[in-house]
């Protein structure tokens, strides 16, 4: 059966520190992969997706990159974090044709 | 692009009553709409989903209708539970492949759903 990785569970980091966030997908080939973020009372905003290695597609233009350096790796990155960069963040899979999103245990990331 | 609305933000229902969530959205292209449970500080879990060619889901006390003419879908969940209690998202898929989601969901902002026992 397919499962998700996602780490770090919780995150304090200062503003301006850089970040990475790593998701992995395992019992599955080729799938598709993406970061939504979570604010605080919000729904779930679509960050990034990607349906290759090294296929990265932008939702919202941001302090934030995404990259997938392995078919099952996802990557969230920034250089210098902001306040507003605050909330949980989900990193999900799914296969393409089959619609659905299998999330991750996500991310609760805090910028003091 | 696609926008999602739901209604309402926050819903009180009876242990055993029944609850109505509904969605709306814009994207006539949109052909897949699952539904998320999101338990305090969890991760979203997908509940149930229906695809365009199909009115009507259901999945023991849940179910899910849709309107494609409307353009609305409702999650109905019958003789609640306390363990019901959690926020529900409905989303939306217009992608370019068969089913739909290669290129993501968009979300409603989420129901609060409370069982008062």
């Amino acid at each position: 059966s397919q499962t998700i990785h996602q780490w770090p569970a919780t995150l304090v980091q200062p503003v301006g520190s850089p970040l990475s966030l790593e998701c992995t997908v395992e019992g599955t080939s080729n799938p598709n992969l993406y970061w939504y973020r979570q604010a605080a009372g919000r729904g779930l905003q679509l960050l990034f997706y990607s349906v290759g290695i090294g296929q990265i597609s932008s939702e919202v233009p941001q302090n934030l990159s995404a990259s997938r350096p392995q078919d099952r790796q996802f990557i969230l990155s920034s250089k210098k974090l902001l306040l507003s960069d605050s909330g949980f963040y989900l990193c999900a899979w799914g296969k393409d044709g089959a619609a659905q999103a299998f999330f991750g245990q996500g991310t609760r990331l805090t910028v003091v | 692009g696609e926008n999602v609305e739901q209604h309402p933000s926050t819903l009180s229902v009876q242990e055993g009553d029944s609850a109505v969530i509904k969605c709306t959205y814009s994207d006539s292209a949109s052909n897949y709409f699952p539904w998320y449970k999101q338990e305090l500080g969890k991760r979203p879990q997908l509940i149930i989903d229906i695809r365009s060619n199909v009115g009507e889901k259901k999945d023991q006390r849940i179910a899910v209708t849709l309107n494609k003419t409307a353009k609305h879908f409702s999650l109905h969940i019958t003789e609640t539970q306390p363990e019901d209690s959690a926020v529900y998202f409905c989303a939306a898929s217009s992608g370019v492949y068969s089913g739909g989601g290669a290129d993501g969901l968009t979300f409603g902002k989420g129901t609060h759903l409370i069982i008062q026992p």
